[in-house]
């Protein structure tokens, strides 16, 4: 089942912060986040795995509840290059390998 | 090349005929997806190959869709009879298995299908 990710758009000013939400109904192995701006491929963020263990790079952060089978991905003083679609991606115990992708956050950030 | 390869980049076809869709994943990369983006939507997985094990085809839409994996590297992705709701961009993604299996797939520039 897809996870749900809030909001669906977003439009803040270079140098603000954003959070973008993603939550399943189903018990989650790993969440997976990755950007795709207009036309291109998406592109790797971040992986967070059960246990706490966290695999990325760039100036972001993300955090993972398995309790509440939520993760969130904190974007900090926004820059103009962060602008983009930002979809999360989840993973069960029992498909631990296989990504069910939520249908995405558009993120605008202005001068 | 370094990255994951799709040809061709754009196809139009016609209702009714056959399409072949091609991706070259990066060279020892043993994990590769196919993803289906519509206009505006997310990313719908379509079937996943490891190595040599049997192709998870759980997301492939119809029994028009087909794909395989030769040599572990190549793939194609075959759709026969196109209708026109599948036109979309096709996602090729490969990733590698290294300790925990856990790692980043890395997608390349899609291809984008239009059936008149």
């Amino acid at each position: 089942q897809q996870p749900v990710q809030s909001p669906q758009a977003v439009i803040l000013r270079e140098g603000e912060d954003a959070v973008i939400n993603c939550s399943s109904s189903k018990a989650l192995y790993s969440v997976h986040w990755y950007r795709q701006k207009h036309g291109e491929a998406p592109v790797f963020l971040m992986i967070l795995l059960k246990g706490g263990e966290q695999k990325g790079h760039e100036k972001i952060s993300a955090s993972f509840n398995e309790k509440k089978q939520q993760s969130s991905l904190y974007l900090t003083a926004s820059q103009l290059s962060y602008s983009g679609t930002y979809f999360c991606g989840t993973a069960g115990p029992g498909s631990a390998r296989q990504l069910t992708f939520g249908s995405g956050t558009q993120l605008t950030v202005l001068p | 090349g370094a990255g994951v390869s799709q040809s061709p980049s754009n196809k139009v076809t016609e209702k009714g005929k056959d399409v072949e869709l091609r991706c070259d994943p990066i060279s020892g990369h043993t994990a590769l997806y196919w993803y289906r983006q519509s206009l505006g939507q997310g990313l719908e997985f379509l079937i996943y190959f490891q190595g040599n094990s049997a192709p998870d085809k759980s997301g492939l839409p119809s029994d028009r869709f087909s794909a395989e994996r030769t040599g572990g590297s190549v793939s194609t992705l075959t759709i026969q009879r196109t209708q026109q709701e599948d036109s979309a961009v096709y996602l090729c993604a490969s990733r590698s298995i290294s300790s925990g299996g856990y790692n980043e797939q890395f997608f390349g520039p899609g291809t984008r299908l239009t059936v008149l």
